[in-house]
């Protein structure tokens, strides 16, 4: 079946740790996002992609850090710099072209030991 | 991207259709409206999506006015399954791709 594997689902960090969320689809889709949610609150982007070696920042860059080596993966780091990184983070997927949807994985949650 | 409105809460009786109206007034004549639930610890899961024409699929059924100021999100059959919340976003389809999900609807079908 196709879908999009996020990687572990429950992470637990030290205070000072770098973690990194694993996100892998297998829907050949050219797009994915990641974004974070936060306990009774919308979703916020943090990174995007829409090809392979190529990625911007979105609105709450700061902290993270992505790579899209593959078309397939596109992990998320959550690094020391990131004062707040409790939340459940969720990555998407999509075909490039511009009305098509995004497809989401089932999340990874993330908490501070 | 427009801002949408949807009510809180919404209850719905289990094989009963389930109507979630979502208002977008100042929608754009180039934004799509799509519609996404999210069940409690899950990722957001793709309904349907439309632009002005009304929109069916094998899980939803989309009716867009003529004005494309409301729409409204249509579960023939509602299972207790469906209980989630409904998030109705409006999107530019050239924005580079962020989904703005505001409140949603808390859909609770009953027995």
């Amino acid at each position: 079946d196709g879908g999009i594997t996020q990687s572990p689902k429950y992470l637990f960090r030290k205070e000072g740790q770098n973690v990194t969320l694993s996100c892998e689809q297998n829907l050949n889709h050219d797009a994915m996002y990641w974004y974070r949610q936060d306990p009774g609150q919308g979703l916020r982007l943090i990174y995007y992609s829409q090809i392979v070696n190529d990625f911007q920042k979105g609105d709450i860059a700061e902290g993270y850090s992505v790579s899209r080596e593959k078309k397939e993966s596109f992990p998320l780091t959550v690094t020391s710099a990131q004062k707040n990184p409790t939340a459940f983070y969720l990555c998407a997927s999509s075909i490039f072209q511009k009305n098509q949807p995004q497809h989401f994985g089932d999340g990874t949650r993330l908490s501070i030991l | 991207d427009a801002k949408t409105t949807q009510p809180p809460s919404m209850d719905c009786a289990e094989g009963r259709a389930a109507n979630l109206p979502c208002n977008h007034s100042t929608i754009s004549g180039n934004e799509y409206v799509y519609w996404y639930r999210q069940i409690h610890s899950q990722g957001p899961q793709y309904i349907i999506h439309g632009l002005k024409n009304n929109e069916t699929n094998e899980m939803a059924s989309l009716i867009i006015t003529e004005d494309r100021k409301s729409s409204t999100l249509i579960l023939p059959h509602a299972t207790l399954r469906d209980t989630a919340v409904y998030y109705c976003i409006v999107r530019v389809a050239s924005n580079t791709g962020k989904l703005i999900f505001g409140q949603g609807t808390t859909l609770q079908v009953k027995p």
